[in-house]
């Protein structure tokens, strides 16, 4: 059983392209995450989010929206894509007082 | 905000012993961790402090000295399967409950 699986793991799309990606754990834990990691592996917090509270990185474009039909899910949607937006995208949950766990990753790569 | 500073790469023999160190500044901290990252795949959790001192698992130990804004990540008995990047992140709760990475240092062990 995957913790925290994502989907898809590859994603090649022509720029202007809308295209979502999907997040689900199934760790029971409260909270999730996206994060950005770019070419020079460097992770970036996009968002956080509980049942209760969304939290944005300032520095995200409103392009990029979460969309969580449940506690279990946090899929990451992302409109009119641009060339800077290649770069793998984890998913990430926590639990209060325990770990954070981390999905595989999908590689987007934008053309 | 947060500032974290870790080197970028660091190079070590097989058998030797290796210590990444990590300063960081932030506003409410409240965690330090330690992720490993294989070239292609997600950060997998090492160590975690909350409180000063030593943490030791295994050949990996992790310190923390919060008066300092200091951390270290020691890795022993060093072996070619140790080569990854190196993570060091903090929860700071002025930032919600995201962790906040650095960016990241490559290890790379030779024979």
């Amino acid at each position: 059983d995957t913790a925290v699986s994502q989907t898809p793991k590859y994603l090649v799309t022509q720029m202007g392209n809308d295209k979502s990606i999907k997040c689900e754990q199934n760790l029971g834990h409260d909270t999730m995450y996206w994060y950005k990691q770019d070419s020079k592996k460097f992770l970036k917090i996009m968002f956080s989010y509980n049942n209760k509270e969304l939290i944005i990185n300032e520095t995200v474009p409103n392009r990029f929206s979460p969309k969580s039909p449940d506690k279990a899910h946090l899929n990451l949607h992302i409109n009119s894509l641009e060339l800077g937006d290649s770069a793998v995208y984890f998913c990430a949950s926590s639990q209060e007082k325990r770990g954070y766990t981390f999905g595989s990753g999908t590689r987007l790569t934008v053309v | 905000g947060q500032n974290i500073d870790q080197p970028t790469e660091m190079t070590a023999t097989e058998g030797a012993i290796v210590q990444i160190n990590c300063t960081y500044q932030t506003s409410g901290f409240n965690g330090l961790f330690w992720y490993q990252q294989h070239a292609g795949e997600a950060p997998t959790f090492l160590s975690y402090n909350v409180l000063d001192g030593l943490e030791e698992k295994g050949r990996f130990s992790s310190f923390l000295s919060r008066s300092k804004g200091y951390s270290y990540l020691l890795l022993k008995e060093l072996q070619m399967k140790d080569s990854a990047s190196y993570l060091c992140a903090v929860r700071d709760d002025q930032a919600g409950t995201a962790l906040i990475f650095g960016k990241g240092t490559t290890l790379s062990v030779s024979s």
